[in-house]
């Protein structure tokens, strides 16, 4: 069966520092991976995902996330946070088709001024 | 143009009361899911409808049931609804074959 680990509950950042959110699979076969970020009162939003190829994957608002295989490990980095990307982190594992995926837990993301 | 679209956005109602939420996708998708998010914000899946099959998450109750009168709607009606049913309902589609799901803005259902 498929599961999606994010281990960090909470994460607090100061604007300007670099982030990254961690996000461990299983899954039994070549896994495909998403991204969403869910701001306050509002629905999800693709970040970036991966299916094959290159493994670090460029997303949109300066996101981007490195598949590593032997770790089953698909985390989210940005190397200067904005304030405007306080909200909630989901990582999605499994199906071809996203919808079908199973998601992590979230990561809820803190920036301090 | 939104993309997809739930109506309504809040939702108060009494315990035992039949309610719906309907949500339209202009995308041309061919695949409509149902979600359901508590209050701790876990994501998870109940219903994914195309005109080929309906899955069903097996933890989901049978209070619980998809309607999908053409392949741009898929509306959720729930029967005698109760206290725990309360939580954000969030309605996405996607195309078969590898793509992302677009979600709405979400239902927040509170269940007095």
């Amino acid at each position: 069966a498929q599961s999606v680990t994010q281990p960090d509950i909470h994460i607090t950042v100061s604007e300007g520092a670099s982030l990254e959110l961690r996000c461990n699979y299983s899954y039994g076969a070549t896994p495909y991976l998403f991204w969403y970020v869910q701001s306050p009162g509002q629905g999800l939003q693709l970040l970036l995902k991966y299916f094959s190829g290159d493994t670090l994957v460029q997303g949109i608002k300066g996101f981007e996330a490195e598949f590593k295989r032997s770790q089953s490990s698909f985390n989210l980095r940005k190397p200067s946070v904005h304030w405007s990307d306080a909200a909630e982190y989901f990582c999605a594992v499994g199906a071809t088709n996203a919808g079908k995926s199973t998601f992590g837990d979230g990561t809820t993301l803190t920036v301090k001024p | 143009d939104t993309a997809v679209s739930q109506t309504p956005k809040y939702l108060v109602t009494q315990m035992g009361n039949d309610k719906s939420i309907k949500c339209e996708q202009n995308l041309g998708h061919d695949t409509m899911y149902w979600y359901k998010q508590d209050s701790k914000k876990f994501l998870k899946i109940m219903f994914s409808y195309n005109n080929k099959e309906l899955i069903i998450n097996e933890t989901v109750p049978n209070r619980f049931s998809p309607k999908s009168p053409d392949k741009a709607h898929l509306n959720l009606h729930i029967n005698s609804l109760e206290l725990g049913d309360s939580a954000v309902y969030f309605c996405a589609s996607s195309q078969e074959g590898g793509s992302e799901a677009f979600f709405g803005q979400g239902t927040r259902l509170t269940v007095v």
